[in-house]
């Protein structure tokens, strides 16, 4: 069975960085596979932020595309989220996910990360 | 900039068949836009029900279709029931490099 479970602060401070990891437990990140990070504000709804293939090609939302950075570890098995300058407008529950063949299959628990001073 | 579209809400009967729709703002919905549908309940992360228009997520009950009406991507419930109270949010993919949009999602509830 694949799971997923995030890591990482659960608070951070306005303009700097948040940094995020999903650990990847049933299934190599090398293997076939394209890596989410989705994110949703507090009582809104859903937001791509980007992904990472397999391979390590990545796409972003082009909203956040000049602040986001998404990269694989596979001696770790598991890919990072970086959100780079962040404001109180990027407080939100951030899902990693594993999307193949059009599906978004496994999500994680998700993990409310807050931007406050 | 691309928004997806979604009812805010809808409501159906107990055992009653409920429709609901994804749009573009500007143009249609096809299958090259590989539509996707999420139920998330509060405090829990989303589920995938459909991809692909109409493939159904492993373990998901099959009174959950999906299928493209029109210039909308739709999701229909038959025979719904109480636990299908949730929000429900479907996801389009537009392409390499721009991937998922996802709508603001519908509130369903059962009454």
């Amino acid at each position: 069975q694949v799971q997923l479970q995030e890591s990482g602060p659960g608070l951070v401070k306005p303009s700097e960085t948040l940094s995020l990891t999903c650990t990847v437990s049933g299934y190599s990140i090398s293997s076939e596979s394209y890596w989410e990070w989705i994110r949703q504000p507090p009582g809104k709804g859903l937001e791509w932020i980007g992904s990472v293939s397999h391979s390590g090609s990545t796409s972003y939302n082009s909203s956040l595309k000049s602040r986001v950075t998404i990269s694989l570890d596979t001696s770790k098995n598991h890919f990072s989220l970086k959100l780079t300058s962040v404001t109180a407008a990027d407080t939100a529950v951030y899902y990693c996910a594993r999307g193949l063949n059009w599906e978004i299959e496994y999500w994680s628990q998700g993990t409310l990360v807050s931007v406050s001073p | 900039q691309t928004v997806v579209t979604q009812e805010p809400s809808l409501s159906v009967s107990p055992g009653g068949t409920v429709t609901l729709t994804c749009g573009l703002s500007s143009g249609s919905v096809s299958a090259s836009h590989h539509p996707i549908w999420f139920q998330q309940t509060p405090g829990q992360a989303p589920r995938t029900l459909i991809y692909s228009i109409n493939t159904r997520s492993s373990g998901v009950p099959d009174r959950f279709s999906g299928s493209i009406v029109g210039n909308k991507a739709a999701l229909t419930i038959t025979g719904a029931q109480a636990d299908d109270d949730s929000h429900y949010y479907c996801g389009l993919h537009m392409g390499s490099g721009i991937d998922w949009v996802f709508g603001g999602g519908t509130k369903l509830t059962v009454l």
